[in-house]
Parts: structure tokens; C-alpha cells; sequence
């Protein structure tokens, strides 16, 4: 079966550092691999996904993602922090290999200190 | 405005009661999802429906009640309902035929069972 796994709860990072939200997939053939954000009492919003083709893919908000297939990682990156980036982030794959029924993994939540 | 409108925002029903949850889309989608967001778990895919045809019911108790009369609008019908089911409930979408893999959440709806 598709999942994800992120295996972090909670992130801390200071104003302007760069940050990283982990994500790992268990996959069978290509993976579809996707990244999405949850601002505080708001529904999940989309920020980027990875298909096929370059292993950084750039996403909303300034935030981009590296699919790394030998670690069967795709870990979310922004170079320097905004306090507004807090907020919960899912990693997430289709249950089956091309359709849109996503499964997420268990969210990760980010705050970024002033 | 996300393009997905969930009413109501908030619901509080006691365990007897009969209530619904209204899912509207205005992106001219074929696919809507019910999905369950309890704390400290991951989202759960609840039901999925193509083309206004139940495709996927993820094991779901039957005192949830999915209604897709269109394309556009997906009911989530609830009774005799238990505090476990206490929970904030995301309706999404998608195109369902392109298989772009994103989906559009709605703001959701939260859930008090008392």
C-alpha cells in the first residue's frame, strides 16, 4: 500500500533560518508525491507537487520540495522563515498509482519564531 | 475564497439529533471527497464520489450518510452520532478525470457531539 510518514510532530525554526518538514514514501513504481499546508482553523491548501522530471520542484510561497528516490524522501525546504509560514503541513500520495484519492501522513506543525 | 464552501462552519448536536453537513463546489470538479480530521490522527478518507457515483466508502459507520445529488454538492448526513465523532470535516475536489492529483479543500466543518 501507498503511504507517507512524517516523522516529526513539531518543528521550531527562528525568523529568517532556513527550514526542512520531513516526509518519507513507501511507493510502488513512480511515485506521485505532494505537499500541502493548513493554516489555524482553514482547510488544507496545496503547495506543491512532485510527478516525474526535476527532483527540486518549486511550489507556493516560496517553498520547494527535493525528491530524493535513493532515501525515498521528499522533504519540504524554504530557504529563510516567515513567522506567517507557521502552521501544519502534510506530506501526502495517491492510494493508488494515478488517481486523486490522497493519503496524508500525520502532519507536522511548524512554527517559526520571531 | 477557495472555491470549495462548507456550511455550516460549526456544529454542535447532541447525540439524538439529525443533522447534515452541505459541500458546494464552483470549479466545475467531477470528484468529491468527505475526509475526517481528528486530533493527534491523520486525515481519514471517508467517501469519494465520481461523476455523482459512490466510488469509495473507507469502512465508514452507517450513522454517516453521504448524499451527491450533482457534481457540485455533496451532503454529509449525520444521526445518532457519538462524542468519538467530534471532529473538524474537510470536503474537497477535483477535476477526477485529468488525474492532476490536487485536490481543493473546503474551510470544513467542525463537529461537537455532546
Amino acid at each position: 500500500a501507498q503511504s507517507v510518514a512524517q516523522p516529526e510532530d513539531q518543528v521550531n525554526v527562528a525568523e529568517g533560518n532556513p527550514l526542512t518538514v520531513k516526509c518519507t514514501y513507501s511507493v510502488s513504481g513512480n511515485p506521485y508525491l505532494f505537499w500541502y499546508v493548513q493554516y489555524p482553523n482553514r482547510g488544507l491548501q496545496f503547495l506543491l507537487k512532485y510527478i516525474t522530471g526535476d527532483n527540486l520542484v518549486k511550489g507556493s510561497y516560496g517553498f520547494e520540495a527535493e525528491f530524493n528516490k535513493s532515501q525515498t524522501s521528499f522533504h519540504l525546504k524554504k530557504p529563510s522563515a516567515l513567522v506567517s509560514d507557521s502552521a501544519l503541513y502534510f506530506c501526502a500520495v495517491p492510494l493508488d498509482f494515478g488517481n486523486e484519492k490522497l493519503t496524508f501522513g500525520t502532519g507536522t506543525r511548524l512554527t517559526i519564531i520571531p | 475564497e477557495t472555491g470549495v464552501t462548507q456550511t455550516p462552519r460549526h456544529l454542535v448536536m447532541g447525540m439524538t439529533n439529525k443533522k447534515s453537513l452541505k459541500c458546494e463546489q464552483h470549479l466545475g470538479h467531477n470528484a468529491m471527497y468527505w475526509y475526517k480530521q481528528s486530533a493527534k490522527k491523520p486525515l481519514e478518507l471517508m467517501f469519494v464520489y465520481n461523476f455523482k457515483e459512490q466510488t469509495e466508502n473507507n469502512s465508514v459507520p452507517s450513522r454517516f450518510s453521504p448524499e451527491c445529488p450533482n457534481s457540485s454538492h455533496l451532503f454529509l448526513h449525520l444521526h445518532t452520532l457519538q462524542p468519538e465523532d467530534s471532529a473538524l470535516y474537510l470536503c474537497a475536489s477535483s477535476p477526477g478525470v485529468q488525474n492532476t492529483g490536487e485536490l481543493f479543500f473546503g474551510e470544513g466543518s467542525r463537529l461537537t457531539v455532546l
